[in-house]
């Protein structure tokens, strides 16, 4: 089946720095990725849509100076965040849609990526 | 309001017992996915559908596009089905954002 793989798993890193996050389809091709943040008990919350070349689509309330989507390649798609708080502290997820569909594609989701800013 | 409701939030059930989750949504749709979430925060896509009903082993999802509503049994239910489930849709609109969130039902089954 699909597979997204999401690296790296987990990170801990100090308030003030940048830290990315890779999000890649390995046996197909993504036209479109979703990057989503997951607080402990909750549930997913979409952060930003990216789609292949282009901008990426920002929800309400995320800082897209401060949340980096590059989606460069078809396979690719990596969330930057940038000058980390300890309120930055997450579970961040990646799915990715398959290209090659004319309407329905399926969803295929990443492990995640558990930040922790101290 | 969201523009997808599910219920119940919180569900704790005895193994065995059937289980019913249920999804409502209010903007026009192609398509909707139920997903699984364990607690080691890993997602699975149970389900895409666009009408009708689907079944796999024990879970059975159906949508009913007139009433803008879906729902996901669970058959005799075990321990190891215990995890979030999400419902999400995909709006008709051919926009970069069409993907739209519910906030889940944490399923607890009891052995």
């Amino acid at each position: 089946g699909a597979v997204v793989s999401q690296h790296p798993s987990w990170v801990i890193c100090k308030s003030g720095t940048s830290v990315k996050i890779e999000c890649r389809s390995l046996d197909f091709q993504a036209t479109t990725m979703f990057w989503y943040r997951q607080f402990p008990k909750q549930s997913l919350m979409l952060m930003a849509t990216s789609n292949e070349g282009s901008k990426a689509t920002y929800e309400q309330g995320v800082e897209k100076d401060k949340f980096l989507i590059n989606h460069a390649s078809l396979t690719l798609s990596t969330l930057t965040v940038t000058s980390a708080h300890p309120e930055d502290s997450s579970f961040y997820i990646c799915s990715a849609r398959e290209a090659g569909y004319s309407y329905n594609s399926p969803l295929h989701f990443g492990n995640g990526t558990r930040l922790t800013v101290t | 309001k969201n523009e997808v409701e599910q219920s119940p939030q919180n569900l704790t059930a005895q193994e065995g017992e059937f289980i019913t989750i249920n999804c409502s949504y209010s903007v026009g749709i192609s398509a909707l996915h139920w997903l699984q979430q364990h607690p080691g925060g890993g997602i699975v896509s149970l389900f895409m559908l666009s009408s009708g009903k689907k079944k796999h082993g024990r879970l059975i999802a159906t949508i009913n596009i007139q009433e803008k509503h879906s729902s996901l049994h669970i058959t005799a239910s075990h321990p190891r089905d215990s995890a979030v489930y999400i419902c999400a849709v995909r709006s008709e609109k051919r926009v970069n954002n069409d993907m739209r969130f519910g906030a889940g039902t944490r399923l607890t089954v009891k052995p």
